[in-house]
């Protein structure tokens, strides 16, 4: 149980187009999806947290207009990186946590490469 | 200085050792403790999540915890080549927290042949 899935796995776009990352929980609903993206070699950075129907949350530094995040339902976010340019590339990663739960069940990543 | 200190390694054993990894930290709200590990471009995969002080057993694994001391460790038992990967400390204060987790730096393990 607690399966997190990513897609796309990789992606590669050229610079200034938009890409979408879907983060789904397969075998339970998540009433709360997070967004992290990792640098070679470095530890996971919380981008933004988000519930069920509300707004997201985002970390100090992170741009809102620039990585839109959608929570449509308890098993669905999706991550926009709008405008994407090549400092954009990175790995990005989701979880998901269970109701009253407080630990967190990792996605497989997605890895953006931005030309 | 960082909320959670882990130190980054490498480290490399032979096969069959025991595995040593820790964390410390300095918010005393933190009550839940996970260790994760993370194979090179893959996900993070919980192996143990453990709440408040005392230890934890799941097969090879061993999670400890001592909350007075702010310090966190897990051991791995007759380490095998398979267990070699980035192993993550991560920890939150629950309640309020929504579940917000702060990682530790992670420590780059190889278990050799």
């Amino acid at each position: 149980g607690a399966v997190v899935s990513q897609h796309p796995s990789r992606v590669i776009c050229k610079s200034g187009t938009s890409v979408k990352i879907e983060c789904r929980s397969l075998d339970f609903q998540a009433t709360t999806m997070f967004w992290y993206r990792q640098f070679p070699k470095q530890s996971l950075m919380l981008m933004a947290t988000s519930n069920e129907g509300s707004k997201a949350t985002y970390e100090q530094g992170v741009e809102k207009d620039k990585f839109l995040i959608n929570h449509a339902s308890l098993t669905l976010s999706t991550l926009t990186v709008t405008s994407a340019h090549p400092e954009d590339s990175s790995f990005y990663i989701c979880s998901a946590s269970r109701t009253g739960r407080d630990t967190q069940y990792f996605g497989p990543g997605t890895r953006l490469t931005v030309l | 200085q960082k909320e959670v200190e882990q130190d980054p390694g490498p480290l490399s054993v032979p096969e069959g050792a025991i595995v040593s990894l820790n964390c410390t930290y300095s918010n005393s709200a933190f009550q839940y403790f996970m260790w994760y590990r993370q194979y090179s471009r893959k996900g993070p995969e919980l192996l143990m999540y453990t709440y408040s002080s005392g230890n934890k057993e799941d097969g090879r694994f061993t999670a400890q915890v001592d909350k007075s001391s702010k310090y966190i460790s897990l051991f791995i038992r007759d380490s095998q080549p398979s267990d070699s990967a980035t192993y993550l400390c991560a920890m939150n204060a629950g309640g309020t927290s929504y579940g917000k987790l702060t990682f530790g730096q992670g420590t780059i393990l190889t278990v050799h042949p």
